[in-house]
């Protein structure tokens, strides 16, 4: 049973256009959401997250938005670069008990952003 | 500051040989994951340490697989006897602690082992 899930995977988007990834969830016990960027051969970094308190997380061209009666988060690009291509993971935290330092990873969505 | 070390890169073994993948985590970082990715899908994960103490290790499958943080440093993972399905890229991760709230994970570079 996966707990996160990322249904696209990939997308294509124009260079200075939106790119939308999108990512839902089942376990209700997560309570802090985090997106990693992964070029080929190299480690995911960390890109922005979201306290599930908050319903939007802004840093320079991301903004991710959560929905929490939904189970949906989504992050958004804007422009897109093509520096941006890239596989992007969602990534779902339980900070509480004995799940504490634990992230549970989607399948991750391949973008493409074409000049 | 200097990332998470992983070593070897690549690994490429018959099936049923061993295996064994080493990592060095940031420096005063207390906790270190093991990850295994399979191509197209997400990381996974094996066992987490915190200093030198096994976390969670829930999902390792402990009938082939070991690991060990000795001294709370650097970690190894083995893999002994490996099978085809165990071909895979194992990534290591390390934070400052586990009580950090978004608990942001940094990664090395990881070990793409194929399995013949």
């Amino acid at each position: 049973d996966q707990q996160v899930k990322q249904n696209s995977p990939s997308l294509s988007v124009q260079e200075g256009r939106i790119s939308i990834l999108n990512c839902d969830y089942t376990n209700s016990m997560f309570d802090y959401f985090l997106w990693y960027k992964k070029y080929p051969a190299e480690g995911p970094t960390f890109l922005i997250s979201i306290s599930s308190i908050k319903d939007k997380n802004e840093d320079g061209r991301f903004t991710v938005f959560l929905n929490k009666s939904a189970k949906h988060l989504s992050l958004h690009i804007v422009p897109s670069q093509p520096g941006d291509s890239a596989v992007y993971f969602c990534a779902a935290n339980d900070t509480r008990g004995t799940n504490a330092g634990k992230s549970t990873f989607g399948d991750g969505t391949t973008l493409t952003v074409k000049p | 500051e200097a990332g998470v070390a992983q070593s070897p890169r690549y690994k490429i073994i018959e099936k049923r040989q061993s295996v064994a993948f080493w990592c060095n985590p940031i420096s005063g970082h207390a906790t270190l994951y093991w990850y295994q990715q399979i191509l197209g899908q997400g990381p996974k994960l094996l066992i987490q340490f915190q200093n030198n103490g096994v976390v969670d290790d829930s999902q390792l499958p402990k009938d082939r697989f070991s690991a060990e943080r000795l001294k709370g440093v650097d970690s190894t993972l083995k893999i002994q006897p490996a099978k085809l399905e165990d071909s895979a890229v194992y990534l290591c991760a390390s934070s400052l602690t586990i009580n950090a709230g978004k608990n942001e994970q940094f990664f090395g570079p990881g070990t793409r082992l194929t399995v013949l």
